[in-house]
C-alpha cells in the first residue's frame, strides 16, 4: 500500500521556465510533507517542507503547495535551472516519537534542458 | 561541521556472509533512522533509533537484520547470512530531535551488491 505516489516518473522543462513537481498521499495522519533531491551515487538533500496546518511554503526558487482536501502536494521551481536536474522525491511524516519516520514516494526524475 | 558519515561507501559480499554498515550521525544529532532503496524504487524506512534504544523497527525484514545505536559510537545495520534480494543502497538519516519540522540529514549511503 502505497501511501505517497509520485505519478509521474519523468518532466522535463526548458531552462528559465517552472518545473512543477506532483505528489498525492492516501494517510490524512500526515502531519510534514518534505521534498528531497537527489543526485545519483548521493543521498537525498533536504529541499523545502511544509507543515499540515499551513498551504504554502516558499524558500527562493523553491514553493511547495498544500492542498489538504485533496491530499495532494506540488514543488514548483522557478525559475528552473540545469542544476536542478536530479531526481526529486516527497516524503510524509506523523508529528513525533515513532510516527517521525519518512515515507517517500518512487521519485520523478527533473531534466532541464539548457 | 561534518554532515552524516556511512562506511563503507561501496561493499561486496557472497551469499550467506554478513554485512555490517555503519553510520556516524551530524554533531548534535541523537535520532538515527536508516532507510533502503531497491533498484527503481523510493526509500522505505527501515529503524528509527535513538542513543542505545531501538524506537521503531517496523520497517526491519523479521529475521537477518539488526540494529544498534550504542552509546559511544556509530549506529551500526547487521545483516547476517546476505542474499541476492539485499542487493541494494541503504541510507542513513540523523535529526536532531523527532519534534516538529522533520528535517532528516542523509549520508551518501552504502551500496550492497551480493553475489
Amino acid at each position: 500500500d502505497q501511501q505517497v505516489k509520485q505519478n509521474s516518473p519523468s518532466l522535463s522543462v526548458q531552462e528559465g521556465r517552472i518545473s512543477i513537481l506532483n505528489c498525492d498521499y492516501t494517510n490524512s495522519m500526515f502531519d510534514y510533507f518534505l521534498w528531497y533531491k537527489k543526485y545519483p551515487a548521493e543521498g537525498p538533500t533536504f529541499l523545502i517542507s511544509i507543515s499540515s496546518i499551513k498551504d504554502k511554503n516558499e524558500d527562493g526558487r523553491f514553493t511547495v503547495f498544500l492542498n489538504k482536501s485533496a491530499k495532494h502536494l506540488s514543488l514548483h521551481i522557478v525559475p528552473s535551472q540545469p542544476g536542478d536536474s536530479a531526481v526529486y522525491f516527497c516524503a510524509a511524516s506523523g508529528d513525533t516519537g515513532a510516527n517521525s519516520k519518512l515515507t517517500f514516494g518512487k521519485g520523478i526524475t527533473l531534466s532541464v534542458r539548457p | 561541521n561534518a554532515g552524516v558519515m556511512q562506511n563503507p561507501r561501496h561493499l561486496v559480499r557472497r551469499r550467506g556472509q554478513e554485512a555490517r554498515l555503519r553510520c556516524s550521525p551530524m554533531k548534535g544529532h541523537s535520532h538515527v533512522y536508516w532507510y533502503r532503496q531497491l533498484p527503481e524504487e523510493g526509500l522505505k524506512f527501515m529503524v528509527y533509533l535513538q542513543k542505545e534504544n531501538i524506537i521503531d523497527e517496523s520497517g526491519m525484514p523479521k529475521e537477518r537484520f539488526s540494529a544498534e545505536f550504542p552509546k559511544e559510537g556509530p549506529s551500526i545495520l547487521r545483516i547476517q547470512q546476505v542474499v541476492r534480494g539485499d542487493s541494494a543502497a541503504y541510507f542513513c538519516a540523523s535529526s536532531q530531535g523527532s519534534v516538529g519540522p522533520h528535517e532528516q540529514f542523509f549520508g551518501p549511503g552504502t551500496r550492497l551488491t551480493v553475489l
